[in-house]
């Protein structure tokens, strides 16, 4: 079924150590995007990348670090976990821009000690 | 700033009307879109307006007035399937999505 995939689902994690999140896409979308979502505030973006092999800083990227070695792939890095970083990340695929519709990935939920 | 303002919790009945508001302040403007979200879920798309108006899709319709920053998600023949956040997201100038805390509708029998 063509769509995006996270890993994992949801993690619980100790303050300091440091954390891969997993996204895939098979749609061939050329843009990703990592959010957070936090209760009572609306969908924060971390960072983008608009196609394979560039990226961009969203709202709030400090901590956090992505790659896009393929089109396929867009991996989130916690370098240095801290309590604040608690929270549902989604990652979501358009085809070539945020003017076009997001899809996303199920979340993963992560718990930092 | 950029901000956007929908109101956090609606309640309606089964089988009723509901409009979900949503103001916006951004720098520049190039669409709004609408999400729903249930809970526990992600996001999906359910509608896009760039143009001042209502645009229909079976039971839901989006209106917006861009001079007035506003938009609207009317639901109609509410389900109780229905129940869900609703997310409303402007796209600014710079082509990024700036998104409200969402609007949880509770839908009673």
């Amino acid at each position: 079924i063509a769509g995006i995939t996270q890993a994992p689902t949801s993690q619980i994690l100790a303050a300091g150590r440091r954390m891969t999140l997993r996204c895939t896409q098979d749609m061939r979308h050329n843009a990703m995007y990592w959010y957070r979502q936090d209760l009572g505030l609306g969908l924060r973006l971390i960072h983008y990348s608009n196609t394979a092999g560039t990226t961009g800083k969203g709202e709030v990227p400090d901590g956090y670090s992505v790659s896009r070695a393929n089109t396929d792939d867009f991996p989130l890095t916690l370098a240095s976990a801290v309590p604040s970083q608690t929270s549902v990340y989604f990652c979501a695929s358009s085809e070539t821009g945020a003017e076009e519709t997001q899809y996303f990935g199920p979340g993963t939920r992560l718990l930092v000690l | 700033g950029q901000n956007i303002d929908q109101p956090t919790e609606m309640t309606a009945t089964e089988g009723a009307i509901v409009q979900i508001n949503c103001t916006y302040q951004t720098s520049g403007f190039n669409g709004l879109f609408w999400y729903q979200q249930h809970a526990g879920e992600a996001p999906t798309f359910l509608s896009y307006n760039v143009l001042d108006g209502l645009e229909e899709k079976g039971r839901f319709s989006s209106f917006l007035s861009r001079s007035k920053g506003y938009s609207y998600l009317l639901l109609k023949e509410l389900q109780m399937k229905d129940s869900a956040s609703y997310l409303c997201a402007a796209l600014d100038s710079n082509y990024q999505l700036i998104w409200g805390a969402g609007t949880k509708l509770i839908i009673k029998p």
